[in-house]
């Protein structure tokens, strides 16, 4: 089972932030959260990850509470390019890399 | 460029049939895995391999086959009996034991059974 809890649905006017949210309250002291999105009918793509700190590059920024049990991912400035699904995974570990997928936050980008 | 290929797009299948689906990448990855994508759903892990001649079963793995034979290749075949084939199917690279690095999906292969 996936170890992270996503809102199924969110809204977002172009131009502005989105933030979306998960939850990870069981995560270890060695395990990353990974933010992928999916663009309907592709390959999801890889945008993010992090352990304690915050982290930003050119796609998103990734904020992570200090007890690391939830994250936020932020896109600054949302455009229609940002509507798809996205997921955001703990990952397993060393020995076993395998990622375990929930069904994600579909992101819906308003014009 | 370096990436995985998926191939076929698109591939119909007579019931009763196996199919294969491939699945390559020269990104000199050790771990290949195998998911399979039903309408609106999330992602389910099928098969991974972490490296050459070794791959573990995932959570839906019954009616499904793979093959590791080379570092760059992971078939994956959907066997006759697997009873509800007609899903997209997708395939990723990744890095062992590094969390620098993500996984990289191909674009998919989307199979119909008719």
């Amino acid at each position: 089972d996936a170890k992270t809890t996503q809102p199924p649905s969110m809204d977002c006017a172009e131009g502005r932030a989105a933030n979306l949210p998960c939850n990870h309250s069981t995560i270890s002291g060695n395990e990353y959260v990974y933010w992928y999105r999916q663009i309907h009918s592709q390959g999801p793509q890889y945008i993010i990850h992090g352990l304690k700190n915050n982290e930003t590059n050119e796609m998103a920024s990734l904020i992570i509470t200090e007890d690391r049990k939830s994250s936020t991912l932020i896109l600054p400035h949302a455009t229609l390019r940002d509507t798809a699904v996205y997921y955001c995974i703990v990952r397993v570990g060393d020995r076993d890399d395998k990622i375990i997928f929930g069904k994600g936050t579909r992101l819906h980008i308003l014009p | 460029d370096g990436g995985i290929t998926q191939s076929p797009k698109y591939l119909f299948r007579k019931e009763g049939q196996n199919v294969t689906l491939s699945c390559e990448q020269n990104l000199n990855h050790d771990a290949m895995y195998w998911y399979r994508q039903d309408p609106g759903q999330g992602l389910r892990l099928i098969y991974y391999s972490q490296i050459v001649n070794d791959f573990q079963k995932g959570d839906i793995a019954e009616g499904y086959s793979v093959s590791r034979e080379k570092k760059e290749s992971f078939p994956l075949t959907v066997t006759s009996a697997q009873k509800n084939p007609t899903a997209f199917y997708l395939c990723a690279s990744s890095i062992r034991g590094t969390e620098n690095y993500g996984y990289t999906f191909g674009s998919g292969t989307r199979l119909t059974v008719v």
